[in-house]
């Protein structure tokens, strides 16, 4: 099946740290998105990266595209205690309107 | 671009009964859907809703599960009759509006539990 796999399972750092997150897949995608969750809340969409894009910055977050070793980073620069939450890689194919989820990175600022 | 709201936000209910899961308000998209997460585990597709009729749907969603739009607005996941493993967060979601798409909309979820 094509789900996204994301790596770490679990990232601690301090604030103000870079946080880097990675998201593998297995096979031809449309685009790849970044959603947060916040303990027990619902998904946010962060940010978008079609397959035909390298890079995509939005404010603190930056998403790499390697359609060729079909792998994606999620980046958070000069991370805040708010950014703890976890953070989902989702695929949505080609062929089909859905997104499949990776297993998630918990990310923990600690201030 | 309105949230999508999503009652109740917490439901408990016996096993077998039959609960109604809500998506409220809709307007103006044509995808909608539903996925779940168990707790602890990953986001799963369940459904996907396009143009009033399901679209696709996984494995998970058996004759058990159905889905409607009664009004043209509300968008409900109905579960005929539950079992202790539907227990998780389900949330409804829409796709981007015209031909611009950004990312889906989810709403704030329904956790159910199965008792």
């Amino acid at each position: 099946s094509q789900q996204g796999e994301e790596d770490p399972q679990a990232l601690s750092i301090q604030e103000g740290e870079n946080a880097t997150m990675n998201c593998s897949y297995k096979t031809s995608i449309n685009n790849l998105q970044w959603y947060r969750q916040n303990s027990g809340r619902g998904l946010v969409h962060l940010i978008l990266i079609r397959s035909n894009e390298r890079e995509k910055h939005s404010g603190r977050l930056r998403v790499t595209l390697d359609t060729s070793k079909k792998s994606s980073s999620l980046l958070i620069t000069a991370s805040r205690a708010a950014d703890t939450a976890s953070y989902f890689c989702a695929t949505e194919w080609d062929s089909s309107y859905k997104l499949i989820f990776g297993s998630g990175t918990r990310l923990l600022v600690r201030p | 671009e309105p949230e999508v709201t999503q009652t109740p936000s917490h439901q408990v209910t016996q096993m077998g009964q039959e609960v109604i899961l809500r998506c409220v308000p809709i307007s103006n998209h044509l995808y909608f859907y539903w996925y779940r997460q168990i707790l602890g585990q990953k986001v799963e597709f369940l459904v996907s809703f396009y143009n009033n009729e399901i679209s696709e749907k996984s494995e998970i969603f058996d004759d058990q599960f159905s889905v409607e739009r009664p009004d043209g607005s509300n968008f409900t996941l109905k579960i005929r009759s539950t079992k202790l493993e539907d227990s998780a967060m389900y949330f409804c979601a829409r796709g981007g509006t015209g031909g611009a798409f950004n990312g889906y909309t989810f709403g704030s979820g329904t956790r159910l539990t199965v008792v």
